[in-house]
């Protein structure tokens, strides 16, 4: 079984302040975990993953993402936020033998404040 | 660039209709899956296939089923449209787990 909680709606935060946004997961093997971003009205588009390695992952529009395995988390984070990062963030999760299917977060809708 | 294409990006679509999603992508890759979206709930998954001729449920397949008699083309069917399926349904396709998903731009449908 597999499972990711996203456990905030919406984050606020201010132009050029970091951002974070929150990821908790759950599987029974070794973890792959993605994050993707949907701007309104588009499908998902991928960030970045963490599949083996290194826990701090990089990714697309200068986003990264810390893999810690005794929390089970994989926060994302940005140290300096704009205004066009404004949309949907999802984590997902999936594992080694977990086949294909890939479980998906809620959601958590992150609003830059200019 | 790999491309998830959908063919309607939306539809409006009668109580008791057959209703037919389709979606393409053009990198021969052996997954494809089909979610939808609702407020509050994120993604969950509807059917995906792994092969050709090849489908698995996914946690909320009742009322659909699925049809790949290609590769490259993975269709959502609805028998009998509902109310409680409007909805945003969403196409993505993936060569391995590990990989990451492409998604199409997604289909927004309403039942009336």
């Amino acid at each position: 079984a597999q499972s990711v909680a996203q456990p905030e709606d919406q984050v606020n935060v201010a132009e050029g302040n970091p951002l974070t946004v929150k990821c908790t997961y759950s599987v029974s093997g070794n973890p792959y975990l993605f994050w993707y971003v949907q701007y309104p009205n588009r499908g998902l588009q991928f960030l970045l993953k963490y599949i083996t390695g290194d826990n701090l992952v990089k990714g697309s529009y200068g986003f990264e993402a810390e893999f810690n395995k005794s929390q089970t988390s994989f926060h994302l984070k940005k140290p300096s936020a704009l205004v066009s990062d404004s949309a949907l963030y999802f984590c997902a999760v999936s594992y080694s033998g977990g086949y294909q299917k890939v479980t998906f977060g809620t959601g958590t809708k992150l609003q830059v404040i200019p | 660039d790999v491309k998830v294409t959908q063919s309607s990006r939306y539809l409006v679509k009668r109580t008791g209709e057959k209703v037919f999603l389709e979606c393409v992508q053009d990198m021969d890759h052996e997954n494809m899956f089909w979610y939808r979206q609702d407020p509050g709930l994120g993604l969950r998954l509807i059917y995906f296939s792994y092969d050709v001729k090849m489908k698995e449920k996914g946690d909320i397949p009742e009322g659909y089923s699925v049809s790949r008699e290609k590769k490259e083309r993975f269709s959502l069917i609805l028998e009998s449209a509902s109310t409680n399926q409007t909805s945003m349904y969403l196409c993505a396709s993936s060569p391995t787990v590990n990989y990451g998903y492409t998604f199409g731009s997604g289909t927004r449908l309403t039942v009336v």
